[in-house]
Formats: C-alpha cells, structure tokens, sequence
C-alpha cells in the first residue's frame, strides 16, 4: 500500500520550480505532504482531502485526483529553504498512513 | 505551548538489552504512532494506539513492544529480539478524525553500541 514517489531526487537552482508526483495503487481519502530536513522530523506542508478540501500553507500549493489516485505537489520560485526531502502519506479513511519512500529536493544558488 | 515531546534525543544500547523510547503529547490527541526510519528510506509503521489502552501493530512490529496507559504517553521498547535497531524513531499523534494530518515529534536515534 506504500505509494510510489517521482522523482527520486531533484536539483534545482534558486527560482526554478519543481513538481513532485505521488500516485498509489488504493482508492485515497486523504494525502498529506511533508518535508524533512536532514535529522529532524517531518514537518506537515498540506492536506488535500476527497472532495477537494485543502489545508495547508498558503505558499505550497499541490492536487488531489481522485480517480487517478495521484498527487502533485508543486514549488514554485524555490528558495533555499525548500531543500529537503518530502513525503506524501495516503490515507484511505482510516487513521493510518501510508509513506512514500520521498523525493530528496536540493536547491542550490 | 502544545507539541510532541520525545526523549532522549540519542539513545545507545547494548547487545541483549532492552529501552525505552519515550513519546508524550499535550495537544489532546486521541491517536498517536511510533515510525521507524532507516537512512534514505521512508517511514514505516511500528505500532498505533486509537485510544487509551488499545493498540495495534503496524508493519514492522516484530521486536518492539509498547503501552498507553495515558492518553498523552506512548512509550515504545525496543527489546533484545530486534537485531537490527540502529535507525531514527519518530513519534506522531493526531486527533483521530480521518480529515486531520499527523503531527511528528524531533525523533529519537538509537545507536547499538
């Protein structure tokens, strides 16, 4: 049940934008994006439900396909701070979620 | 202020031996996981808890055992049966309710001497 992440890694420079892809094999309810810096816990980007409610920061911006089981989570003008490696967890209803393995995201002046 | 707690923050242990990971939570969270991270992998269920005194294994459980005797506490033991222990430990609770996200604490890192 563990979705498929691509890429598996990213370089990109300052300003450039990226998108990173999240697609599972189950029916979804719930996808839920973090990002992780090296050593430190995942920090919790957004949430997009079926349906399409959305909760999450208001620079992050990502969709949900519900009939695709797929996710996209785009970043744009990337800055620096966005390195790090990021992780979309499926829900399908209940309480658990299901981890992708992340994208390792490098930006670079 | 409201968060996940966990400590310690480095955790070494020696072969044939047992510890404690601790876990706590003040947001009044009813769910609560322990994760397993190995380097450049993703997170991998141990065990969850819905609910005080309840909880089930996750993917990985094998070697690991745990308790929720209260609602902000989920302790997780890393017993001498798991031969390979070296790995990040990360601790998350949530509200419960499917349209709410999981919220992670610093983790923990457990080093076999």
């Amino acid at each position: 049940q563990q979705p498929v992440q691509s890429p598996q890694a990213v370089i990109l420079r300052e300003g450039e934008d990226a998108v990173i892809n999240c697609s599972s094999s189950k029916a979804l309810y719930s996808v839920h994006w973090y990002r992780q810096k090296h050593g430190e816990a995942p920090v919790f980007l957004m949430i997009l439900l079926k349906g399409g409610e959305q909760k999450g920061h208001e620079k992050i911006s990502a969709s949900f396909n519900e009939k695709k089981q797929q996710s996209s989570l785009y970043l744009t003008a990337s800055q620096l701070s966005y390195s790090g490696t990021y992780f979309c967890g499926t829900g399908t209803g209940a309480n658990n979620l299901f981890f992708g393995t992340g994208t390792r995201l490098t930006v670079i002046p | 202020d409201g968060g996940i707690t966990q400590s310690p923050k480095y955790l070494f242990r020696k072969e044939g031996q047992n510890v404690t990971l601790s876990c706590e939570q003040n947001l009044n969270h009813d769910a609560m996981y322990w994760y397993r991270q190995d380097p450049g992998q993703g997170l991998r269920l141990i065990y969850y808890s819905q609910i005080v005194n309840d909880f089930q294994k996750g993917d990985i459980a094998e070697g690991y055992s745990v308790s929720r005797e209260k609602k902000e506490s989920f302790p997780l033991t890393v017993t001498s049966a798991q031969k390979n222990p070296t790995a990040f430990y990360l601790c998350a609770s949530a509200s419960g309710r499917a349209s709410e996200t999981q919220y992670f604490g610093p983790g923990t890192r457990l080093l076999v001497l």
